[in-house]
């Protein structure tokens, strides 16, 4: 079983629509908790990052930590087609290496 | 500051020949990382640096790669001989700080295909 699970899509949802986005994990000593955007043939790109559980927004974006069920999300509000792209989850205890999600694909259709 | 940088962008090259793929990461930053992208495996991590020191080479896939650090400003990433599977994109990341909760930046990648 992987440590981060992700759900690769493709999600497709119209413009001006919500997009949520979610991974679980199985390490408990993960703390760190980041979003990344890739779009199509560039590099990963950080979006949000949070520490402890609970809620974090950033205009459009907000990221949440569930600790005690090992749930991540993201929510894209009024979603635009240039939100298209591949959404990763990526996470991180105290002392290792980012551990990446598979990717989720979005697709935002006008 | 320019962000990671890479080169090259694109590689083609045929099967049994060495590639050599370069990084230059952010000033400043002391943690570097090389990473393999695919549709079928996601983002691997091969290798990492702290400090110009190699930490984890675990994901180097067999002893055909190999990595290097000369200095806090230069990392390549060498394949040899190279094969058609290791076609993929290849990307550097660099990061404040090992531990903790800094995020990594990564550059734009290198396409590479083995034929």
């Amino acid at each position: 079983q992987k440590e981060v699970e992700q759900d690769p899509g493709p999600l497709s949802v119209p413009e001006g629509a919500i997009v949520s986005l979610n991974c679980t994990y199985s390490n408990s000593a993960f703390q760190y908790f980041m979003w990344y955007r890739q779009y199509s043939r560039k590099g990963p790109e950080l979006l949000m990052y949070t520490y402890s559980s609970g809620n974090k927004e950033d205009g459009r974006f907000t990221a949440q930590v569930d600790k005690s069920s090992k749930y991540i999300s993201l929510f894209i509000r009024d979603s635009q087609p240039s939100d298209s792209a591949t959404y990763l989850c990526a996470m991180r205890d105290s002392w290792g290496k980012l551990q990446f999600g598979a990717g989720t694909q979005v697709v935002v259709t006008p | 500051d320019a962000g990671v940088i890479q080169s090259p962008r694109h590689e083609v090259t045929e099967m049994g020949q060495e590639v050599t793929l370069r990084c230059k990461p952010i000033s400043g930053h002391n943690s570097l990382f090389w990473y393999r992208q695919t549709m079928m495996r996601g983002l691997e991590l091969l290798i990492y640096f702290n400090n110009n020191v190699p930490i984890d080479d675990s994901g180097m896939p067999e002893d055909r790669f190999s990595a290097k650090m000369p200095n806090a400003s230069f990392s390549t990433l060498k394949i040899q001989p190279s094969e058609p599977r290791d076609s993929a994109v290849y990307f550097c990341a660099s990061s404040l700080e090992l531990q903790g909760g800094y995020g990594y930046t990564f550059g734009s990648g290198t396409r590479l295909t083995v034929v």
